[in-house]
């Protein structure tokens, strides 16, 4: 069964560092989203990604934030210099339409 | 954010009986709904999802009721079994692909 894959499973790096966090969404999906998860908190949508440029952002994804689609299955969460409150769970998810999302496993960032 | 809300935090249920997860919306604007299943240290599962148009939409074990004059739905699980022991996050969408969640339920199936 297709599935979307993340990469890594757990990054560490230090405030101010620039991190990337990789997702490969089902194939033939067109919609691909980035949501986050805080400790203890709910899960929030962060972005979605149509047609090479972003549908939808929230005021979580200010300009320390960006997507990409390199190539035609990777897509990437970059944050160009992390503070100690962007730890959290960042999930991937991927649809074929203005439906169910599917969600990848989380890659677990600390910043310290 | 409270435009979805789960007020129970914990739900737990004897394996077999029913187990009845509710999820109460704020936001006319929502017109699909989901149900997601979470277990720790992995990403939501997709389960079940109902649109505006509906009020229930079944599959195998799992229904799903929608109420949109009271702006509730709800997950209902028969029988159920300690592998649905999970998270449980109601989210909805409206006017786009935005998914709003709710802050979850976790259910305990015993056997």
């Amino acid at each position: 069964e297709p599935e979307v894959t993340q990469t890594p499973s757990h990054q560490v790096t230090q405030m101010g560092q620039e991190v990337i966090l990789r997702c490969v969404p089902i194939s033939n999906h067109l919609y691909f989203y980035w949501y986050r998860q805080i400790l203890g908190q709910k899960v929030e949508f962060l972005v979605s990604f149509y047609n090479n440029e972003i549908s939808e952002k929230s005021e979580i994804f200010d300009d320390q934030f960006s997507v990409e689609r390199p190539d035609g299955s990777n897509f990437t969460l970059k944050i160009r210099s992390t503070k100690l409150e962007d730890s959290a769970m960042y999930f991937c998810a991927s649809s074929s339409g203005q439906d169910e999302q599917f969600f990848g496993p989380g890659t677990r960032l600390t910043v310290l | 954010d409270q435009q979805v809300k789960q007020n129970s935090p914990s739900l737990s249920v004897q394996e077999g009986r029913i187990s009845i997860l509710n999820c109460d919306y704020t936001n006319s604007m929502f017109d699909y709904f989901l149900w997601y299943k979470k277990y720790p240290a992995e990403g939501p599962t997709f389960l079940i999802s109902i649109s505006s148009i509906k009020d229930k939409n079944e599959d195998g074990r799992f229904t799903v009721f929608l109420n949109k004059s009271a702006k509730h739905l709800s997950l209902h699980i028969v029988p159920s079994q300690p592998g649905d022991s999970a998270v449980y996050f109601c989210a909805a969408s409206g006017g786009g692909n935005k998914l709003v969640f709710g802050a979850g339920t976790i259910l305990r199936v015993k056997s």
